[in-house]
């Protein structure tokens, strides 16, 4: 059963670099079925899509944050990371992050892929 | 603001059917995108309710359906359940994003 677990601090400062690892078991993260993505909530709100990336390093960022992210695989690890820099206190959040499929019922590729697993998720609060 | 939009809440008695409805546009629903919903239960992480409009994983009730018409997509319940109470998620594609969009979310109160 795949299952997917986040990592990384719990408290950044402000203007620093929150950074990210989420380690995939139980699968492969080499598959050409899917993405890998990145998802967070800020307290008391909804859900917010940050990014995603392919096993072989393409990427796709939401423009509303292109700007600060960054999204990396390491396939001989079966992890990805994320980076967001600049961080201010509405960064805090619960990130998560989430298998991506590629393909509809059919098998056939689509773009509107959906998260079909998820980690737990880890809260990041950005304080001094 | 989300560019999905939906009820900020609906309740419904056990037993009773409730629908939670998923407004888009022609970028997302309305350019034939697919739209997929989630459940998430109290401190938990999201979980796939329905993927494709209409479908449902292994292991999800047959109470909870999908459906999409034009630029909207509903979820619906039936024989609500105590253990339904969560908060409820769609999302689909975004092509002047390029990317994965989510709506408000919509708390489901079982009165």
């Amino acid at each position: 059963q795949l299952q997917l677990q986040e990592s990384g601090p719990g408290l950044v400062k402000p203007s620093e670099t929150l950074s990210l690892t989420c380690t995939v078991s139980g699968g492969s993260i080499s598959s050409s079925s899917y993405y890998w993505g990145w998802i967070r909530q800020p307290p008391g709100k909804g859900l917010e899509w940050i990014g995603k990336i392919y096993y072989s390093g393409n990427t796709y960022y939401n423009p509303s944050l292109k700007s600060r992210v960054t999204i990396s695989i390491d396939t001989s690890k079966n992890q990805f990371s994320l980076k967001l820099g600049s961080v201010t206190a509405a960064d805090t959040a619960v990130y998560y992050c989430a298998r991506l499929s590629r393909r509809g019922v059919s098998g056939v590729l689509i773009l509107a892929s959906y998260f079909d697993s998820w980690g737990q998720g880890t809260l990041v609060t950005v304080s001094s | 603001q989300s560019v999905l939009t939906q009820p900020p809440s609906v309740s419904g008695a056990p037993g009773q059917r409730v629908t939670i409805s998923c407004t888009g546009s022609s970028s997302d629903i309305g350019a034939g995108y697919d739209v997929h919903w989630y459940q998430q239960l109290p401190g938990t992480a999201p979980k796939l309710l329905i993927f494709g409009n209409i479908n449902r994983p292994s292991g999800v009730p047959d109470r909870f359906s999908g459906s999409k018409s034009g630029t909207s997509a509903s979820l619906a319940i039936t024989g609500l359940q105590v253990e339904d109470e969560a908060d409820y998620y769609c999302q689909s594609y975004d092509s002047s994003l390029s990317g994965s969009v989510f709506g408000g979310g919509t708390k489901l109160t079982v009165l």
